[in-house]
């Protein structure tokens, strides 16, 4: 079964500096999609990110970025330039691809960010 | 365009009430799922509706009932609630199950079991 690991449970930043929230997950599927989903205090889930696994090129997203080392089983997202906005609990999840996809997306168990003023 | 919409926002049972949580999409979705929101354990699905006529258990479906109503509407029922069942409740819709579609939240239904 596949699991994904977010093992930072707080992190904080200044404003317009740079944070990593690191994320790792198993799995023996070699084909797969990553995501980085917001969910700020309004709890509504917002999707920053996604990366597919047969990529080697990082996906990039405005400020928000990814190292993804497939080799590691490696996921981070990478903030540039925090604002205030950023403030919230970003989950890693996990999805399946193939024939045998059902849409079931596999979250780690989140990471809440503080930027500071 | 409302997107996914859910009721209640909050709802407070007593150990073995009954009661069911609506999700509705305007987004003329195919796929829609629902999800728990326990801290420290992130979202876990519970059921899903793969598309319209279909459903499917997820990760955690003990306790739970669903419905697929039509197209736009995906109920989940609890028939006797524990508090173990107390959770933040996500519905959640996508053009289909396919990994290039995005799925799309509701804004949750915090429920308390006492």
């Amino acid at each position: 079964a596949q699991t994904v690991t977010q093992s930072q449970p707080e992190m904080s930043v200044q404003e317009a500096e740079t944070v990593t929230l690191s994320c790792t997950y198993d799995t023996s599927e070699s084909d797969y999609y990553l995501f980085w989903y917001k969910q700020p205090p309004s709890r509504q889930m917002i999707l920053v990110i996604r990366q597919e696994a047969y990529k080697q090129q990082n996906a990039t997203e405005n400020r928000f970025s990814v190292n993804f080392q497939k080799a590691a089983k490696s996921f981070s997202l990478k903030i540039s330039d925090s604002q205030l906005g950023d403030a919230a609990m970003y989950f890693c999840a996990y999805r399946r691809s193939g024939s045998s996809n059902t849409g079931k997306l596999i979250f780690g168990q989140g990471t809440t960010l503080q930027v500071k003023p | 365009n409302a997107g996914v919409t859910q009721t209640p926002k909050f709802q407070v049972l007593k150990t073995g009430q009954s009661m069911t949580l609506q999700c509705a999409q305007d987004m003329n979705h195919n796929s829609m799922y629902w999800y728990r929101q326990d801290p420290g354990m992130g979202l876990r699905l519970i059921y899903y509706s793969a598309s319209e006529g279909t459903t499917d258990k997820g990760e955690v479906p003990n306790g739970y009932n669903v419905s697929r109503l039509n197209k736009r509407e995906f109920s989940l029922r609890l028939e006797s609630a524990a508090p173990s069942q107390t959770s933040v409740y996500f519905c959640a819709s996508s053009e289909g199950t396919g990994v290039i579609y995005e799925q799309y939240f509701g804004p949750g239904t915090r429920l308390t079991v006492t």
